[in-house]
């Protein structure tokens, strides 16, 4: 089992709240990745990282933004939570293998803004 | 066009029978492929990797085609607790392309 760990794993929010969802890995691995899911549509990378400091922006534009100040921390905020919004998020974390990377993901967070 | 497609779903079996699923890709730089399986609800998880000679891993064989950029997901002899999304992956400029995922619903 992969140790990569998502909070809140629900959160109903206010519109024009700002809010943090965490994602922590113990797997020492570089890199991290966030993705937006709806519900039983395919997976939208939003952001990756491959390292401390380092932050991309993925191929689907969002308006949150990410940090990486720690290996093990990949926090994702939002300044200002619209309807939009709502969509489960799911992080990642992946190190090399020999064969590519295999990324391991967390719970998700799954979050509604009113 | 998408970078990774796959069969639209969802597949409906009875319980025992073979069920296969096709996925086609766009990269031909693409040097690494993976079918993971995702639950309702529940986040993506690594099912296996797929290798150029083809590989098995007990009741499912994933083969790839590099030439036709041809990638697919044999399961025999299907179980209730198979139902899920299957989603092929490739990788892609440093990144994991997934596809849109083709549902499987195993019956009674």
């Amino acid at each position: 089992e992969a140790d990569i760990y998502q909070t809140p794993r629900y959160l109903v929010i206010g519109t024009g709240k700002k809010i943090t969802l965490e994602c922590s890995q113990t797997m020492g691995h570089d890199k991290m990745y966030w993705y937006q899911q709806d519900p039983g549509m395919e997976l939208h990378l939003i952001h990756y990282s491959y390292g401390v400091n380092s932050t991309e922006k993925g191929d689907l534009s969002s308006e949150s933004t990410v940090s990486r100040i720690r290996t093990e921390h990949f926090p994702l905020t939002l300044e200002s939570a619209r309807p939009s919004h709502t969509s489960q998020y799911l992080c990642a974390s992946s190190a090399r293998q020999g064969y590519g990377d295999t990324q391991y993901f967390g719970p998700g967070t799954r979050l509604t803004v009113l | 066009r998408k970078e990774v497609e796959q069969d639209p779903g969802p597949f409906n079996v009875p319980e025992g029978a073979t069920v296969a699923f096709n996925c086609t890709y766009s990269n031909s730089a693409s040097q690494s492929f993976f079918w993971y399986r995702q639950d309702c609800r529940k986040e993506p998880k690594l099912l296996m990797s797929v290798y150029s000679s083809g590989n098995e891993d007990g009741r499912f064989t994933a083969q790839l085609n590099r030439a036709s950029q041809y990638i697919s997901l044999l399961i025999r002899d299907s179980k209730l607790s198979d139902s899920a999304t299957y989603l092929c992956v490739v990788t892609g400029g440093g990144k994991l392309i997934f596809g849109q995922g083709t549902e499987l619903s195993v019956k009674p």
